[in-house]
């Protein structure tokens, strides 16, 4: 069962517009939400994060939403930019535990 | 070197055969982990050292599965008598500590292993 899904496998939005990656998780322990951007050949590169303490965590063109009561984060790109085409994966954290349980992906394509 | 590096970058095996995948942490990152990411799926946990000692190893999918860090540096993850469905790409990643909500993680590019 997974506890941590991207249902939507792929993206795609025209360069300048907003992207929005969704994520849903259901394991009550996870208290550390991570995005990771990852380009052909190359590992998974940290994006951002947000503590389940928060509910919103800005850095420059990158935000992550988290709604708790829904189990649900959301990565917005604003604008979006062709360089931003990578598979960005979803990442949850029972920061007790120490490890990552990471979503299925999804490949976002920014269009000029 | 700067980053995560992992040795070889693509291995064939035949059905059977035993192999070994290299890893090379950042220096001075007393913690690195294991990940096994299949075909379109994202990567899943497989064990992690903090210095040479394996302090979790739940996600090991079978006893075939061994890695080691014997001298806490680099890593070594074995695979015994190789089976198609090893057929994954395995990333290292290495950090300061174990929480990555405390420790960003780096990650290495990744081993393709293809079993025939």
């Amino acid at each position: 069962d997974q506890q941590v899904k991207q249902n939507s496998p792929s993206l795609s939005v025209q360069e300048g517009r907003i992207s929005i990656l969704n994520c849903d998780y259901t394991n009550s322990m996870f208290d550390y939400f991570l995005w990771y951007k990852k380009y052909p050949a190359e590992g998974p590169t940290f994006l951002i994060s947000i503590s389940s303490i928060k509910d919103k965590n800005e850095d420059g063109r990158f935000t992550v939403f988290l709604n708790k009561s829904a189990k649900h984060l959301s990565l917005h790109i604003v604008p979006s930019q062709p360089g931003d085409s990578a598979v960005y994966f979803c990442a949850a954290e029972d920061t007790n535990a120490g490890k990552s349980t990471f979503g299925d992906g999804t490949t976002l394509t920014v269009k000029p | 070197g700067a980053g995560v590096s992992q040795s070889p970058r693509y291995k064939v095996a035949k059905r059977g055969q035993d192999v070994a995948l290299r890893c090379d942490p950042i220096s001075g990152h007393v913690s690195l982990f294991w990940y096994q990411q299949a075909l379109g799926q994202g990567p899943e946990f497989l064990t992690y050292f903090q210095n040479e000692a394996q302090l979790d190893k739940s996600g090991l999918p079978s006893d075939r599965f061994f890695a080691e860090r014997p001298e806490g540096s680099v890593s070594t993850l074995k695979i015994q008598r190789t089976q198609q469905e090893d057929s994954a790409v395995y990333l290292c990643a290495s950090s300061l500590g174990l929480a990555a909500a405390y420790n960003e993680q780096f990650f290495g590019p990744g081993t393709r292993l293809t079993v025939l």
